[in-house]
């Protein structure tokens, strides 16, 4: 079976500083990645998309940058974090070639000081 | 990018009672998902609809797809404590899903 994961569960961040996180998929090849942030209790805004090594596609311009260095490996990371980059940030893979449907990570809750 | 409008944004009921929320589109659906997120956790997709008119069920859920594939709704019957969550409503296109802003559901002992 599929697993997602992400790390780290929680970050405390101060502002100017770098960040980088985590996303890695098992029991699957080639799928398509995402990147996404929450704010408290609603919806998801798409940050990035990948569907395949290197090719990664900016939806919000921002201070963010994503790189997949490997199939199954997707980053998130900044140069130098903004109070408003703290939120829920969420990766995801569906099936290449597949329907729509998308399975999450746990999440990591990012809060920048 | 289409917009997705979902209601009510907030809906608190006591176990036992029904519950319905809705899902709205100005646009055709190609598909349309569902998913269940609880605090602090990724969303976990409950169910995918595509033919205008579906109905699906999932234990005591039940999703229908509009027949002219611009609305979606989700009942919940004899709702549970374990109902309490975030329901999202998300479209597909071009690899990207879109997602609505959700809606909140508490269901109280």
């Amino acid at each position: 079976s599929q697993t997602i994961h992400q790390w780290p569960a929680t970050l405390v961040q101060p502002v100017g500083s770098p960040l980088s996180l985590e996303c890695t998929v098992e029991g699957t090849s080639n799928p398509n990645l995402y990147w996404y942030r929450q704010a408290a209790g609603r919806g998801l805004q798409l940050l990035f998309y990948s569907v395949g090594i290197g090719q990664i596609s900016s939806e919000v311009p921002q201070n963010l940058s994503a790189s997949r260095p490997q199939d199954r490996q997707f980053i998130l990371s900044s140069k130098k974090l903004l109070l408003s980059d703290s939120g829920f940030y969420l990766c995801a893979w569906s099936v290449r070639g597949g329907g729509y449907e998308q399975f999450f990570g746990p999440g990591t809750r990012l809060t920048v000081l | 990018t289409q917009l997705l409008e979902q209601s009510p944004q907030f809906l608190s009921i006591q176990e036992g009672e029904n519950l319905t929320v809705y899902c709205n589109s100005s646009s055709v659906f190609s598909s349309l998902q569902w998913y269940r997120q609880e605090p602090g956790e990724g969303p976990v997709l409950l169910v995918t609809v595509v033919t205008g008119g579906e109905v699906k069920k999932l234990k005591r859920l039940t999703f229908q797809f509009g027949d002219a594939r611009k609305d979606s709704s989700l009942h919940i019957t004899a709702a549970q404590p374990g109902d309490t969550g975030l329901y999202l409503c998300a479209q597909g296109g071009d690899y990207k899903l879109s997602f609505g802003a959700g809606t909140t559901v508490t269901v109280r002992a």
